[in-house]
């Protein structure tokens, strides 16, 4: 199995708002990333989470704050965003980070 | 930092049609190699890889792609295209040796097959 499953499939918030991304594997992979695309783009590196500690910060606002409680569940928490932030917040897991990389369907997000 | 290039951003062809996406990368050291390819409403998946070994890798869905590292390349090839591979697809590269590392695409090329 080499699901990644992604919740919520939508989210609508508004620039005062805060709420949370959620990500979950079971694939017992221990490295994790968040990645933002913007529609007609490729997906562009946020952050990877490897053995549960965060090994790389693309230069990402802090209005995005990423967590990994365990070693099965990356958050990203969401803060005072910008209408420029809605894009489709992309989940990834692999199994040592120097290897294949499988994608959550995302979650679309959009900003008021 | 890596780089990756797709020379085809829109391609359009008729069903059973042979094709050929081109990928370079720009990276002084070891890469490894992958083509993800978007569904409409789907998420990404891996066509194929290459991390070492037989330069020529075959994927899924009777893709293929040959790694020629004097080139820098790593093109995607199929020998008869079908309607059901209307999809986006993307080139990425990492780099191992130094820990996990994020991926980074190319800028994606759009191929719609008409039947």
């Amino acid at each position: 199995d080499t699901e990644v499953t992604q919740t919520p499939k939508h989210l609508v918030m508004g620039m005062t708002n805060k709420k949370s991304l959620k990500c979950e594997q079971h694939m017992g992979h221990r490295a994790m990333y968040w990645y933002k695309q913007k529609a007609k783009k490729p997906p562009e590196l946020m952050f990877v989470y490897s053995y549960e500690k965060l090994s790389i910060n693309e230069s990402v606002p802090s209005r995005f704050s990423p967590e990994c409680p365990n070693s099965s569940l990356l958050n990203l928490h969401l803060h005072a965003l910008q209408p420029e932030d809605s894009a489709l917040y992309l989940c990834a897991s692999s199994p040592s980070g120097e290897d294949t990389q499988y994608f959550g369907p995302g979650t679309r997000l959009t900003v008021l | 930092a890596q780089s990756v290039s797709q020379h085809n951003h829109h391609v359009i062809l008729s069903e059973a049609a042979s094709l050929e996406l081109g990928c370079n990368y720009s990276y002084g050291g070891t890469v490894n190699l992958f083509w993800y390819v978007q569904y409409p409403g789907q998420h990404l998946q891996l066509l194929l890889k290459y991390f070492s070994g037989d330069p020529l890798v075959k994927g899924i869905k009777g893709f293929e792609a040959e790694f020629i590292k004097s080139k820098f390349s790593f093109n995607l090839r199929k020998p008869s295209v079908q309607w059901s591979d209307t999809a986006e697809y993307f080139c990425a590269v990492n780099a191992p040796g130094g820990g996990a590392d994020g991926l980074t695409f190319g800028k994606g090329t759009h191929l719609i097959i008409q039947p």
